[in-house]
Parts: C-alpha cells; structure tokens; sequence
C-alpha cells in the first residue's frame, strides 16, 4: 500500500512564498503528480516530477527527492486566485496506480 | 475544445434505485478513471480502464460497475445505490497510463437518501 502525508491546511499572505510538503512510502515508485484543486471544481495538473530535483514552471516549482520519499510544491509571489487545495500524488506505475494524498488547503490572505 | 464531460452534475436519488453517471472525452485518450472525493479522504480510484474493454478495480470498487465499450465514454453504474455512496465523483482521462497527465472532468454531486 501508499502512505501519503501532507499537512491539512496553511495560511500566507499575498505576495509572500509558501512551501507544501509531502511525504511518501510507496513499493514500485515512478513519479509524483501535484495537482491544484480550488473549492468545488476539479483538480487540475501542476506538475510531475521523476528525477530528483528542483523543476520550475513560472510561480510554482517542485521538488523531489526519490531515496527521502519527500516532495515539496513551491508558490512564489502568491495570489488570492491562490487559494485552493493541493494535492500531492505518488505514480507507481503498477496498473496506472495514482494514489492521491488528502491534500493542502491553502488560504491566502491579504 | 479539448474536455472531459461527465452529466449530471448534481444528482438527488433515493436508496436502490439505479443510475448511470455519463463520462466522456475528446482527446483520444486511452486511459480513464473513475475517482470519489470525501471530505479527509481525498480522491480515492473507483475504475480504471486502459483501453476498449479493458478495465480494473481500483481502491474501492465495492458498489460500482463500469464499461467500456467506446474509447471516449466511460460510464460510472451504480446498480443499487446507499447513502454511503453520497460523495463528490470525477472522471478522468489520460494519453496513456496513469503517468501521464490526467484531465478531470467537472464532477458529479451524488446525494442519496
């Protein structure tokens, strides 16, 4: 099975940069997804990452570190639009298993 | 426009009755997905399927049918639904296998009494 741990819920201000963790333990271990979710819609595709490292793409990046089962998603220069919930997601490649953690409500206040 | 489309989208039904969730998608895509989302659980898999005919069980199976007899729909059936099935449900769909980029469909609210 998946253990997936990421905290429930942050809060920062505008203009200011977050970091969500997420740790994993997973058998089989490909990748890992982030997926952006705002309230009452459907996730939407942040970012995959497979080799250990930093990516950047614009105000978020993502990092992974495969032998620490460790990933963090960072949000530089926050936004209101910002606020939603952050879902952190091990791909093991066994049968197209994508196992999603419960995910980080973020709050950005002004 | 490339999307997943999934009807309805807000459904009251009482416990047993039948009902299909409609889900299809444009893309070509191979892969779709059924998930649930409850409120601490997260998304968890309901289906899958990896092609025409070819579909598995996810997580929690327990209560749901699927098929896939076309490449872009993928129906959700719950033959005799229970109030423990009331949850938010996305459909999804991906080039290939799930590590690939997945596109979720809008979601369905299922309330039954």
């Amino acid at each position: 099975g998946q253990n997936i741990d990421q905290p429930t819920e942050m809060t920062a201000t505008e203009g200011a940069i977050v970091q969500i963790n997420c740790t994993y333990q997973t058998s089989g271990f490909n990748g890992l997804f982030w997926y952006q979710q705002h309230a009452g819609e459907a996730p939407t595709f942040l970012s995959y990452n497979v080799l250990d490292g930093l990516e950047e793409k614009g105000r978020f990046s993502s990092f992974l570190s495969r032998s620490k089962g460790y990933s963090y998603l960072l949000l530089k220069e926050l936004q209101m639009k910002d606020s939603a919930s952050y879902l952190c997601a091990p791909y093991t490649g066994t049968a197209s298993k994508l196992t999603f953690g419960t995910g980080t409500r973020l709050q950005v206040t002004l | 426009e490339a999307q997943v489309t999934q009807n309805p989208r807000y459904l009251i039904t009482v416990t047993g009755k039948k009902l299909t969730v409609t889900c299809s998608q444009n893309m070509n895509h191979e892969y779709m997905s059924w998930y649930r989302q409850d409120p601490g659980l997260g998304l968890r898999q309901i289906y899958y399927s990896m092609n025409v005919e070819v579909t598995d069980k996810g997580d929690v199976p327990e209560g749901y049918k699927v098929s896939r007899k076309e490449k872009r729909n993928f129906p959700l059936i719950l033959e005799s639904p229970s109030p423990n099935q009331t949850s938010l449900y996305f459909c999804a769909s991906s080039i290939g296998q799930g590590g690939d980029e997945q596109y979720f469909g809008p979601g369905t609210r299922l309330t039954v009494t």
